[in-house]
């Protein structure tokens, strides 16, 4: 079965202070890995797409990396206001509309 | 643009209620996506549709039903209310054709089954 792992469930940083978080999944033929961030109250808004191992992408102070087994996505310098809930998802093989969420990890900037 | 809209936000229900949460979106989107959210645990796929007329089931479509009439409309209607379906539920859509993994998303429809 797909599964999709996210460490820490919880991570509260200084402002300045930086960091990584962990998705790890287990997929067979990965299509692609997703990164959403979740503010309280909202729907989830897309940042990022991985597609193989080795990729990278980048926006503002975030930075999202995939190995064969697992992403980071490390926050540089982090204001209060990265604070949010990041999700991460994986896309099932072909043929499947479906994508694997991870549970999230809630981050909380401390200024 | 609105992107995807969602009503309504917030609703009770009494075991055994039925109703519908509405989800429309502006952007021409042919993919069309319910999941529902529960506390400390990660998005599931209710139902999906590629297009007008045509719907699939997701991870956890039983109590679930939906249509597609439209392009922009994509309505899930539950019927005989349960506890178990108290959540959030998110409408989300997709732009290419290819299914790419980014979804807009709706802001969410908060349903409590007592």
């Amino acid at each position: 079965e797909d599964q999709v792992t996210q460490s820490p469930e919880a991570l509260r940083l200084q402002e300045g202070e930086s960091s990584s978080l962990n998705c790890s999944y287990t997929v067979s033929g990965l299509r692609g890995l997703f990164w959403y961030r979740q503010d309280p109250g909202k729907g989830p808004e897309f940042l990022f797409t991985l597609y193989s191992a080795g990729e990278e992408k980048e926006k503002e102070r975030l930075k999202a990396t995939l190995t064969k087994k697992e992403s980071f996505l490390h926050i540089t310098a982090p204001k209060p206001e990265d604070s949010a809930t990041y999700l991460c998802a994986v896309q099932a093989p072909r043929g499947s509309e479906k994508l694997v969420f991870g549970k999230g990890t809630k981050l909380t900037v401390n200024p | 643009n609105a992107g995807v809209t969602q009503t309504p936000k917030f609703r009770i229900l009494k075991i055994g209620q039925s109703m519908t949460l509405q989800c429309a979106q502006d952007m021409n989107h042919n993919y069309m996506y319910w999941y529902r959210q529960d506390p400390g645990m990660g998005l599931k796929l209710i139902y999906y549709s590629v297009g007008a007329g045509i719907t699939d089931k997701g991870e956890v479509p039983n109590g679930y039903n939906v249509s597609r009439s439209t392009t922009e409309d994509f309505p899930l209607r539950l019927e005989l209310a349960a506890p178990s379906q108290t959540s959030v539920y998110f409408c989300a859509s997709s732009y290419k054709t290819g299914y790419t993994g980014e979804l807009f998303f709706g802001e969410g429809s908060r349903l409590t089954v007592l």
